[in-house]
């Protein structure tokens, strides 16, 4: 079946450390987001990209990093330098711009 | 740029009692509107959207939303809740041009009780 796999369900961070989310689609889709969800704030934009290496900084962008060297994957680093990084992390695809998203079932990141 | 406001962020309700999310927007030119569901520890799933058309969209477990222009809502309802629709529920604005971006609303818990 297709959609997307985000890997891995649960992950902890030690202060200071990079960490990289995984997150790998089989729809074919174009485009790919990342989101970052805090109780009571909905989701927020982290980078978007809509074509193979090519990306853009979204509404948060600060302390994180993404590549897309291959239209299935969209890896997520959260570096240092984001200084509140516990939270839940979601992936999303899209095939075109008005279709609305099919979303991974997210990594929850804490800090430890 | 566009936004999104969800009136509630919580709404307690009783097995089969009627329910309205509301969400509002705010944008100066043409949307596209969406509810997204999420159950806990999981990813969003699409709900239901309006794209064009009729505004009154429908989802094939019973929820139902109408698109009113003229008081930028997309107000979702339900006519008989189950015990399993207990979740949280998004809304999203998407305009043209804007490579796809959705914008969530804050999210509103619903809370169903037998």
């Amino acid at each position: 079946d297709g959609g997307i796999t985000q890997s891995p369900k649960y992950l902890f961070r030690k202060e200071g450390q990079n960490v990289t989310l995984s997150c790998e689609q089989n729809l074919n889709h174009d485009a790919m987001y990342w989101y970052r969800q805090d109780p009571g704030q909905g989701l927020r934009l982290i980078y978007y990209s809509q074509i193979v290496n090519d990306f853009q900084k979204g509404d948060i962008a600060e302390g994180y990093s993404v590549s897309r060297e291959k239209k299935e994957s969209f890896p997520l680093t959260v570096t240092s330098a984001q200084k509140n990084p516990t939270a839940f992390y979601l992936c999303a695809s899209n095939p075109g711009s008005n279709y609305g998203y099919t979303f991974g079932s997210g990594t929850r990141l804490t800090v430890v | 740029a566009q936004s999104v406001t969800q009136l509630d962020s919580q709404v307690p309700v009783f097995e089969e009692a009627p329910v309205e999310l509301r969400c509002n927007y705010s944008s100066s030119v043409s949307v596209y509107l969406f509810w997204y569901v999420q159950y806990p520890n999981q990813g969003l799933q699409l709900l239901l959207k309006y794209l064009s058309g009729s505004t009154l969209v429908e989802s094939i477990n019973g929820f139902e939303a109408e698109f009113n222009k003229s008081q930028t809502s997309f107000h979702l309802r339900k006519p008989s809740v189950h015990i399993s629709d207990t979740a949280e529920y998004f809304c999203a604005v998407t305009v043209s041009d804007s490579w796809g971006k959705l914008q969530f609303g804050a999210g509103t818990q619903v809370v169903v009780t037998p």
